[in-house]
């Protein structure tokens, strides 16, 4: 079975630029989470969807933006972009929104450069 | 404000030697524990969960302890292979459930 994916792996983008970066959760799985690592750095909680609906949100900008789609998968955006943008975005899928019994899978991120 | 931290944050062993990774959190009130490995520039890989009423997991050459009350929770690796270097996150999942890092520890295995 395929794991979570994302896309683009790498993206480099210029200061004020908006990013658009996707994720597909492990088949079966309804709720997708977004982290943002900066280097030296643990994730930082970004936004978390379930069942097409934003469940939770983290200290983030009104900048950042995410949404699900019917198929479970979700897009990250992120507008006018700043220097501090420049980290690696992971995306992670559980089965369901219950707290506890449910462990959290991550894909391989998407590091992103703003020059 | 729920807060993570590892120690040591970094780790050198020779090979063969058993080892043990700290995470202490601030809040005890959280649904689960999950302690991760991330590669340099990769994503990161699950490798045990602990439900908050559950004292220990293991899996193969990993056990990883919890204990709610007082924050705390202990990765131990036994016989260490040169394949373990990595940084090994914990993560405590908490409030709106969401994930609670600390920075990591990161691990070198000197064949």
């Amino acid at each position: 079975d395929a794991g979570v994916t994302q896309s683009p792996t790498h993206l480099i983008k210029t200061r004020g630029q908006q990013v658009t970066l996707r994720c597909s959760p492990i088949s079966g799985h309804k709720s997708v989470s977004w982290y943002q690592q900066v280097l030296g750095q643990g994730p930082q909680f970004i936004f978390q969807y379930y069942e097409k609906e934003e469940r939770g949100r983290g200290n983030f900008p009104d900048r950042f933006s995410a949404r699900q789609f019917p198929n479970y998968s979700s897009e990250l955006n992120v507008n006018a972009l700043l220097l501090g943008d420049s980290a690696l975005y992971l995306c992670a899928s559980s089965l369901d929104w219950s707290p506890t019994n449910t462990e959290a899978f991550f894909g391989q991120g998407t590091r992103l450069t703003v020059v | 404000k729920q807060e993570v931290t590892q120690i040591p944050a970094a780790l050198s062993v020779p090979e063969g030697e058993n080892l043990v990774l700290n995470c202490s959190f601030t809040d005890s009130a959280i649904y689960n524990l999950q302690w991760f490995r991330q590669d340099p520039g990769k994503g990161l890989t699950s490798l045990l969960l602990i439900q908050s009423s559950q004292r220990e997991q293991t899996s193969g050459r990993l056990n990883a302890s919890l204990d709610k009350s007082s924050g705390r929770s202990t990765l131990y690796i036994a016989a260490s292979q040169p394949g373990d270097s990595a940084t090994y996150l914990c993560a405590v999942k908490a409030g709106a459930n969401n994930l609670f890092f600390g920075t990591g520890t990161r691990l070198t295995v000197i064949p």
